[in-house]
């Protein structure tokens, strides 16, 4: 069964300092994975998804994510925190049943 | 403009009254999908539905119940038989792209029950 697997429920960043937010999955067949953002109170917002065409994504808001299947990682990076990143940020991976596994989610807080 | 609406933004009910939570997109996708979030546990499946007149339950459907008798419409019932109900909705929709289902979403209902 597939599952994914976010470390760190919270990670604190300096504005202009690099974001790293942690994601493993678990699967017996080659993933289909996602990271999503997420504001208060609000849904959910796709950032990037990998489908296997390319092992480094690029998404919105200038993120990015590199799947390595040896680590079986699914790490999503940023350059350069702004205030506006802040949120909490969802790993997933499609199932079988092409449903979402999702993760726990890391909180992203950007000090000024 | 096309997305997903979730109506109402907030609901309150007392314990023991079913209650309804609706969902209507206009993206013309055929999947549909009902998740419950809860702090610190991320999201969790209710119930989704891959075509009209069809469902299945997901992980956590028990206490729950939907219909799709229109495409475009998904509507969760919250009954009293769910332990406990107050919590954050979410509904998704999802279309097919490069053989991956890609899910949007809509901003959500937060129900309180006391």
């Amino acid at each position: 069964a597939q599952s994914v697997t976010q470390l760190g429920s919270h990670v604190s960043v300096s504005e202009g300092a690099l974001v790293l937010l942690r994601c493993n999955y678990s699967s017996s067949v080659p993933p289909y994975l996602f990271w999503y953002v997420q504001y208060p109170n609000q849904g959910l917002q796709l950032l990037l998804k990998y489908t296997s065409a390319a092992t480094l994504v690029k998404g919105i808001n200038g993120f990015e994510a590199e799947f390595k299947k040896s680590e079986t990682s699914f790490h999503l990076t940023k350059p350069s925190a702004h205030m506006s990143d802040a949120a909490e940020y969802f790993c997933a991976v499609q199932t079988g049943a092409n449903n979402l596994f999702f993760g726990t989610g890391t909180r992203l807080t950007v000090i000024p | 403009d096309g997305g997903i609406t979730q109506s109402p933004k907030y609901l309150f009910r007392k314990e023991g009254q079913n209650v309804t939570l609706s969902c209507e997109q206009n993206l013309n996708h055929d999947a549909m999908y009902w998740y419950r979030q809860d702090p610190g546990q991320g999201l969790r499946l209710i119930y989704y539905s891959q075509i009209v007149n069809d469902f299945q339950k997901g992980d956590i459907a028990e206490g729950y119940s939907v219909s799709r008798e229109k495409k475009e419409s998904f509507p969760l019932t919250v009954t009293s038989a769910q332990k406990n109900p107050t919590a954050f909705y979410l509904c998704a929709s999802s279309f097919k792209t490069s053989g991956v289902y890609e899910q949007y979403f809509g901003p959500g209902t937060r129900l309180t029950v006391t």
